[in-house]
């Protein structure tokens, strides 16, 4: 009764080759987040999507993309992978925008950059 | 300044102890606290909100300061399993869920 799926749980790619990784839910909700967790540090969110509104942190690089085909899937392109850019990548999901609205996140993706 | 701070820790407790973890926040403007707990390796999970009037759950209890900007969390009589990293969150004001994250306070429970 998995909520938040996100595929593979763990990747490793060459430093420069795009990669992307997916994260689906069967919660139904209207809002995904991808968050990027470095060891020792607290999660950072890139983007959120509310349904099909795209809304990107100033502070995430153009490296990161990301798309949203439909309600269940959303995927995390890194287009040129750095060495920093080794982390743990989390999606997470919310039924709504409000504040009060818990976030369900999924078990990460742990990405290594060779 | 970061907008949410914790002391890193790591706390480390025997079984049975009492421990107590402080957070603070920059933004005054702030509407909804929480606590989550992250295990090694694996995603944060919601372990509870905080309310102004403090809550508890079991074992735990969680105290906001809103004129401090000051969150707590106690953790009486502590077991092995709860041994993981407690991350204070809050969200950030501005129309739309945005949970701003402190780095964490480790904690280690020994026999």
């Amino acid at each position: 009764d998995a909520m938040v799926i996100q595929n593979p749980r763990y990747q490793v790619t060459q430093f420069g080759k795009p990669v992307t990784l997916s994260c689906s839910q069967t919660l139904n909700h209207n809002v995904m987040y991808w968050y990027q967790q470095k060891s020792s540090q607290a999660p950072k969110l890139l983007f959120h999507y509310y349904d099909k509104d795209f809304n990107n942190e100033a502070d995430t690089p153009d490296n990161f993309q990301s798309r949203r085909p439909n309600t269940s899937f959303c995927f995390l392109d890194i287009r040129s992978p750095g060495l920093g850019d080794a982390a743990m990548y989390l999606c997470a999901t919310s039924s709504a925008q409000g504040s009060t609205d818990t976030q369900y996140f999924g078990p990460g993706t742990r990405l290594t950059v060779l | 300044r970061k907008e949410v701070e914790q002391d890193p820790g790591p706390f480390n407790v025997p079984e049975g102890a009492t421990v107590a973890f402080n957070c603070t926040y920059s933004n005054s403007a702030s509407q909804s606290f929480f606590w989550y707990r992250q295990d090694c390796r694996k995603e944060p999970k919601l372990l509870m909100s905080v309310y102004s009037s403090g809550n508890e759950d079991g074992r735990f209890t969680a105290q906001l300061n809103r004129a401090s900007q000051y969150i707590s969390l106690l953790i009486r009589d502590s077991k092995l399993s709860d041994s993981a990293t407690y991350l204070c969150v809050v969200n950030h004001p501005g129309g739309y869920n945005k949970l701003i994250f402190g780095a964490g306070t480790r904690l280690a429970v020994h026999p």
